[in-house]
């Protein structure tokens, strides 16, 4: 079966902390997303990484992605109220059939 | 249009009626999927065009649920007798045929069913 796990599912942070959202998945893919959603609203697209090896960052967060240990990261650095979201890493496992975690729940507080 | 423009952005239905969920994916994306999400959960797929063919449907969860895309545009999604279990955010996601640059959602429609 195909699973996709994210750990912590909840994440209480204080502003001005780092920490780092896993995402383990039981398939071969090299393709893998991270999605932001905020209460109510859809998914906004955050990275894309599509090799092993691959890092990309924007602003405050930095996304990993081992293909081997099957295993991606989303860092979170020097946290700021305005990252409070729902977090989801996606496995990509057939032309845009994405599995996607349970998603990780931010919550950022002064 | 800018983006995936779906409509309701709200639903409510009695169970047993019949409703149609309708996509607009951005202009000159071949691609086009249907995901479910439940409360609290992970979009979870449902089914998957490239352009007007249906190439993956094997997320629909009963033969209720029915799936177009005539045109190989517009989409539609349609859940026939539907049912508590069925009260759940639809999102309708686009792409280019390659999809290294991510997917695009729209905002959903959540779907109640009383």
């Amino acid at each position: 079966e195909l699973k996709v796990e994210q750990n912590p599912l909840f994440l209480s942070m204080q502003e001005g902390k780092n920490y780092t959202i896993y995402c383990n998945y039981s398939t071969t893919s090299d393709r893998l997303y991270w999605y932001r959603q905020d209460p109510g609203k859809s998914l906004e697209s955050l990275f894309v990484l599509l090799s092993n090896g691959a890092v990309k960052q924007e602003g405050r967060l930095m996304a990993s992605l081992d293909t081997k240990a099957r295993l991606s990261t989303l860092h979170i650095t020097a946290a700021v109220h305005d990252l409070s979201a729902t977090y989801f890493c996606a496995v990509d496992v057939l032309r845009g059939k994405l599995i996607f975690g349970q998603g990780t729940e931010l919550s950022v507080k002064p | 249009g800018a983006g995936v423009s779906q409509s309701p952005r709200y639903k409510v239905a009695k169970r047993g009626q019949d409703v149609a969920l309708r996509c607009d994916p951005i202009s000159g994306h071949v691609s086009l999927f249907w995901y479910q999400q439940a409360l609290g959960q992970g979009p979870e797929f449902l089914t998957y065009f490239q352009n007007e063919a249906q190439l993956d449907k094997s997320g629909l969860p009963s033969d209720r649920f029915f799936a177009e895309r005539p045109e190989g545009s517009v989409s539609t999604l349609k859940i026939q007798r539907t049912q508590q279990e069925d009260s759940a955010v639809y999102l309708c996601a686009s792409s280019l045929e390659e999809a290294s640059y991510g997917y695009t959602f729209g905002s959903g429609t959540r779907l109640t069913v009383v």
